[in-house]
């Protein structure tokens, strides 16, 4: 069974630095692209960027180009998604989801909540 | 900047049929968007429903379907249930960049 496992709830302090994660299991975690999608409060979805895992080829959304960053450990079958400096801002819902046929997705973690509030 | 757009909100009535779209700013949606639809209970996560514009996924219902209708892409639910009420989105391929739709809100009434 096809699983991705987010890790948990993040409370955080703007300024503060912060990685989140994305574990798969049951299916070859380097064959497949995994993406990142940001959900802010009441608000639709929107693509961050994707990660091949295999070799960590990486593209980011222009809006987010710079503001994060997206890595793996194919070591571990885990996915990351990653802030150097929260703002208040970055307070949303992350999603990581699996990329079939390099354009397509399919399964999805379960989210994991970021607030940052000083 | 790309946007792509869906009905606010729709509503349907049990066991009728209604058909959701998503419309690209660049143009007529085809099938080189590769067309994504997903679903989005409160509180839960998005749960993909249509890839490559018409093709279901293993766990997708018989009543929904994906097509392309008059330049746009369309999800069409056939026999509407209760629990077809949610937040529906639709994800346009551009090339190595994705964008998805603002969500349509259907309402089963």
């Amino acid at each position: 069974e096809v699983q991705l496992v987010q890790s948990g709830a993040e409370v955080k302090k703007p300024g503060e630095s912060l990685k989140i994660s994305c574990k798969g299991s049951g299916y070859s975690f380097t064959t497949y692209w995994i993406g990142w999608v940001r959900q802010m409060p009441e608000k639709g979805l929107e693509w961050m960027g994707i990660i091949y895992p295999g070799d960590s080829d990486t593209r980011y959304s222009p809006s987010f180009q710079g503001q994060v960053t997206i890595s793996a450990d194919k070591s571990i079958s885990t996915a990351y998604l990653q802030w150097s400096s929260l703002k208040a801002s970055d307070t949303a819902m992350y999603y990581c989801a699996r990329l079939f046929g390099g354009r397509e997705f399919d399964y999805w973690g379960q989210g994991t909540l970021v607030t940052v509030s000083s | 900047q790309t946007v792509v757009t869906q009905e606010p909100s729709l509503t349907a009535s049990p066991g009728g049929t209604v058909t959701l779209t998503c419309a690209s700013s660049t143009g007529a949606v085809t099938s080189g968007y590769y067309p994504n639809w997903f679903q989005q209970k409160p509180g839960q996560a998005p749960r993909a429903l249509i890839y490559s514009t018409s093709n279901k996924h293993s766990w997708t219902p018989a009543r929904f379907s994906g097509s392309l209708l008059g330049g746009k892409a369309a999800l069409t639910l056939s026999g509407v249930q209760p629990e077809d009420e949610a937040e529906y989105y639709c994800l346009l391929y551009y090339g190595g960049d994705w964008v998805f739709g603002g969500g349509t809100k259907l309402t089963v009434l």
